[in-house]
């Protein structure tokens, strides 16, 4: 089994549509979290780390629930430009990160 | 954030030779991580470079085929030694500040 798993999608929605999607992690000693957003031929860029809590950055929201171990991501009023990849990575408290696939998320006019 | 420069950005090479890949940072850093990115999938650890000391691979990893050196605080560079077309992948370093930061990545194809 996969340490992080994302469903690859792709999710093609409309602009001004929400889309969300989750991720799991099989490690229950995960302690970070983060969504990071990769375009086409671009290096990864960091979208947002996800608090317990939860939180919010404009028009995205990220969630944790450790009891199921899974994060999500929901983006709000989708822009054109919010198509990407979106990768969901996770961190044991070392330096390593897990990577999952990412999900392809296609945003049409 | 710390800024990475990563060179080359890509490359065609002959299977059999080796390409150095170099990584730049604008701020000194402990340690700095190489990845493995290979198509449609995601980003796999190869090593972590540590300054003034061995490299730390991953399982599946070895310094011979992947050389690294990190002779400052600011500057890493790692190797693809005895190339095959297995290795055509993209390949990105990282460096730990607010989140992970990323160089550009290199594009490596083996013909």
């Amino acid at each position: 089994r996969k340490e992080v798993e994302q469903d690859p999608g792709p999710f093609n929605v409309p602009e001004g549509a929400t889309v969300a999607f989750n991720c799991t992690y099989s490690n229950s000693a995960s302690q970070s979290f983060f969504w990071y957003r990769q375009d086409c031929r671009k290096e990864p860029k960091l979208l947002m780390s996800v608090y317990s809590s939860g939180n919010e950055d404009g028009r995205f929201t990220a969630q944790l629930n450790r009891a199921s171990q899974y994060i999500s991501l929901l983006i709000r009023d989708s822009k054109l430009s919010d198509s990407a990849t979106y990768l969901c990575v996770v961190s044991h408290g070392d330096y390593k990160l897990s990577f999952g696939a990412g999900t392809t998320v296609t945003v049409r006019a | 954030s710390a800024v990475i420069s990563q060179k080359p950005s890509r490359d065609i090479c002959q299977r059999g030779t080796s390409l150095t890949i170099q990584c730049q940072v604008d701020s000194q850093v402990t340690m700095m991580f190489w990845y493995r990115q290979q198509p449609g999938q995601s980003l796999t650890l190869i090593a972590t470079a540590n300054q003034g000391s061995e490299a730390t691979y991953e399982s599946g990893f070895v310094i011979d085929k992947f050389p690294i050196s990190r002779p400052n605080l600011t500057f890493s560079t790692l190797t693809v030694s005895n190339m095959s077309p297995e290795d055509s992948s993209i390949y990105l370093c990282s460096v730990r500040g607010d989140g992970y930061t990323f160089g550009s990545g290199t594009r490596l194809t083996v013909v």
